[in-house]
């Protein structure tokens, strides 16, 4: 099976530059994703990692290391509407595993 | 494009009721999935299908059934609905080769 962990909450300030890492345990990897969800909301795709490095797009870049089974997702400039909750989650295949969730909280 | 549709958005059960939610996409996706969430948790997966007539089982599927008869409808039964099932339920779909899942508004469900 799968298993991710990730942290439950995170706070920081507006401007700010935020890391939420994951580390995942599975039996069949295609690659890591990001989703975020704003309270009441549905989640939206943010990023996915099939290969080991870097992938920016605009404020958000998120990071994979297949070897050593973690990932993060980088927040830059951080703005109060980055106040939601991001998920990672393991692609097995035919399967999406999601994370527990990490609550961020942007202060001005 | 609607995306992936669900219906209802709320709906309030009894102990011991049955019901369906209904999931509809019109993107052509092969892979549709039902989670569900509750409060300040994770998607759990219930069940999944990678095409019309294959279905499989997720983490949590018990008192739960699903069909797929057809590529567009994802429907998930609630056999004898329990207060253990109160949660939001998600559908969701994506195309085989593509690592992006789309994400229907959820369905609100209490049982009383």
């Amino acid at each position: 099976g799968q298993s991710l962990e990730q942290p439950s909450e995170v706070t920081a300030v507006e401007g700010a530059i935020v890391q939420i890492n994951c580390t995942y345990q599975t039996s069949g990897f295609y690659g890591l994703s990001w989703y975020q969800q704003h309270d009441g909301g549905a989640p939206t795709f943010l990023s996915y990692n099939a290969l080991d490095g870097l992938e920016e797009t605009g404020r958000f870049s998120s990071f994979l290391s297949r070897s050593d089974s973690y990932g993060y997702l980088l927040l830059q400039e951080l703005q109060m509407k980055d106040s939601a909750s991001y998920f990672c989650a393991v692609n097995a295949g035919n399967m999406l595993t999601f994370g527990g969730g990490t609550r961020l909280m942007v202060k001005p | 494009n609607a995306g992936v549709t669900q219906t209802p958005k709320f709906q309030v059960l009894k102990t011991g009721q049955s019901m369906t939610l209904q999931c509809a996409q019109d993107m052509n996706h092969e892979y549709m999935s039902w989670y569900r969430q509750d409060p300040g948790m994770g998607l759990r997966l219930i069940h999944y299908s990678v095409g019309a007539g294959i279905t499989d089982q997720g983490e949590v599927p018990n008192g739960y059934n699903v069909s797929r008869s057809t590529t567009e409808d994802f429907p998930l039964r609630l056999l004898s609905a329990a207060p253990s099932q109160t949660s939001v339920y998600f559908c969701a779909s994506r195309d085989k080769e593509e690592p992006v899942q789309y994400f229907g508004a959820g369905t609100r469900l209490s049982v009383l």
